[in-house]
């Protein structure tokens, strides 16, 4: 079946770095990948859809400048949390697909611990 | 705008009995619904889908899947639950390419 790489899997890092996400679709191409936040014990929240050669597409709510999106390929979306602060500190996964009657595959998500 | 509802938090199960979890959605079009398992600190496995067709969908790991429209529901089913069931579900409807998903239900199994 399709597979989703996401890394790293686990990041801590001090108060004010920023930190980048990547999500590979590793046998298919993905004009689109999204981005979800995950708070403990609770459901997925999408933050953002990522779209090849164009600008991402942000859910309300979400700071396009605290969480940067790149698409440059039709394999690679990467997500950049820029000056991240302890409440930044989330799991964060990717996905891809989802066009037509394919599902969208996830990726194994990234812990992001910011102290 | 759709919705999904997950009513249950949490079911516990005893390894071999039958399990149900329940799914309502929200949606005015012809619904895309996925069911989706999460173990603890990992990504989401696609368990099934339903996109048209006959009613009654077989996903992996001996689960399955109702479709019924009157109810405006798609419920899990596995006839037999193994401890390596326990984990988080999420059910999901698809509107504009965008998933959305319910709260969850978190599968505990006795022994």
């Amino acid at each position: 079946g399709a597979v989703v790489s996401q890394h790293p899997s686990w990041v801590i890092c001090k108060s004010g770095t920023s930190v980048k996400i990547e999500c590979r679709s590793l046998d298919f191409q993905a004009t689109t990948m999204f981005w979800y936040r995950q708070f403990p014990k609770q459901s997925l929240m999408l933050m953002a859809t990522s779209n090849e050669g164009s600008k991402a597409t942000y859910e309300q709510g979400v700071e396009k400048d605290k969480f940067l999106i790149n698409h440059a390929s039709l394999t690679l979306s990467t997500l950049t949390v820029t000056s991240a602060h302890p409440e930044d500190s989330s799991f964060y996964i990717c996905s891809a697909g989802g066009e037509g009657d394919q599902p969208q595959h996830f990726g194994d998500g990234t812990r992001l611990s910011i102290l | 705008a759709q919705s999904v509802t997950q009513p249950d938090i949490h079911i516990t199960v005893s390894e071999g009995a039958s399990l149900e979890l329940r799914c309502n959605y929200s949606y005015g079009a012809t619904p895309y619904l996925f069911w989706y398992v999460q173990s603890p600190g990992q990504g989401l496995q696609l368990l099934l889908k339903y996109f048209s067709g006959d009613t009654l969908v077989q996903g992996i790991k001996g689960f399955e899947a109702e479709f019924k429209r009157s109810q405006s529901s798609f419920n899990l089913r596995k006839p037999s639950v193994h401890w390596s069931d326990a984990a988080e579900y999420f059910c999901a409807v698809r509107g504009f390419q965008k998933l959305v998903f319910g709260t969850g239900t978190r599968l505990l199994v006795s022994p």
